[in-house]
């Protein structure tokens, strides 16, 4: 049973472009959650999503980003007109459909932005 | 909003020694879930143990184990017989039990050397 798996492990853009970051959850995992790790600190919250469903963005910056995670698919963080302090490294997790909130997320190794 | 602390950014123990690392929490929720994770310089976040606040006697893994105090709201993590391989960044984290899929709050972490 594969881990969760995020792509790329590095990306590299220039301030003013995108930057998609994919997440496909373990499998049977329908519960996705993107975090994000400035360097020297903790993991912060961005958002939680279910297939179709974003349940919570209240640690989405208002502008500029944005989640998705289709029926079919992986999960996709979006970052348009990207800007330094986007630099980070960007974690996802997943969890098992009902299983409850004692379930530990899965995470995956995360993608490292780096805006130059 | 429920937040996480860990007041040692760094800490550093002789291979097979024992170091505890400190966790304290805020909350005024009584049903929640706590959790430590290691992430080596891969990057990887990794479970180390896991602690169901309803529960009286604290967890143990191996050569890990917690210290609960659910008054105190404090968490701590005790690595016995350390090993090079525990050389890490360790994060506690708080998860509310009052809805299923909720969100994960992570401490700035704790940088542990382990010193041969």
């Amino acid at each position: 049973n594969a881990g969760v798996m995020q792509n790329p492990r590095h990306l590299v853009r220039r301030r003013g472009q995108e930057a998609r970051l994919r997440c496909s959850p373990m499998k049977g995992h329908s519960h996705v959650y993107w975090y994000r790790q400035l360097p020297e600190e903790g993991l912060k919250f961005m958002v939680y999503l279910q297939k179709e469903n974003i349940i919570d963005e209240s640690g989405m910056p208002k502008e500029r980003f944005s989640a998705e995670f289709p029926k079919e698919g992986p999960s996709i963080l979006r970052i348009q007109q990207v800007v330094r302090g986007d630099s980070a490294a960007y974690f996802c997790a997943s969890s098992p459909l009902g299983t409850g909130s004692n379930s530990p997320l899965h995470f995956g190794n995360g993608t490292r932005l780096t805006v130059t | 909003a429920q937040t996480v602390t860990q007041s040692q950014p760094e800490m550093s123990v002789q291979e097979a020694e024992t170091v505890t690392l400190s966790c304290t929490y805020d909350t005024s929720e009584s049903d929640y879930y706590l959790f430590w994770y290691k992430q080596p310089p891969s990057r990887q976040m990794i479970l180390v143990i896991r602690q169901e606040a309803y529960k009286q006697q604290n967890a143990t893994e191996n050569r890990f184990s917690v210290n609960f105090q659910k008054a105190a709201k404090s968490f701590s993590l005790k690595i016995s017989d350390s090993q090079l391989g525990d050389a890490a960044m360790y994060f506690c984290a708080y998860r509310s039990a009052l809805a299923s899929g909720s969100r994960l709050t992570f401490g700035e972490g704790t940088q542990l050397t382990v010193n041969p």
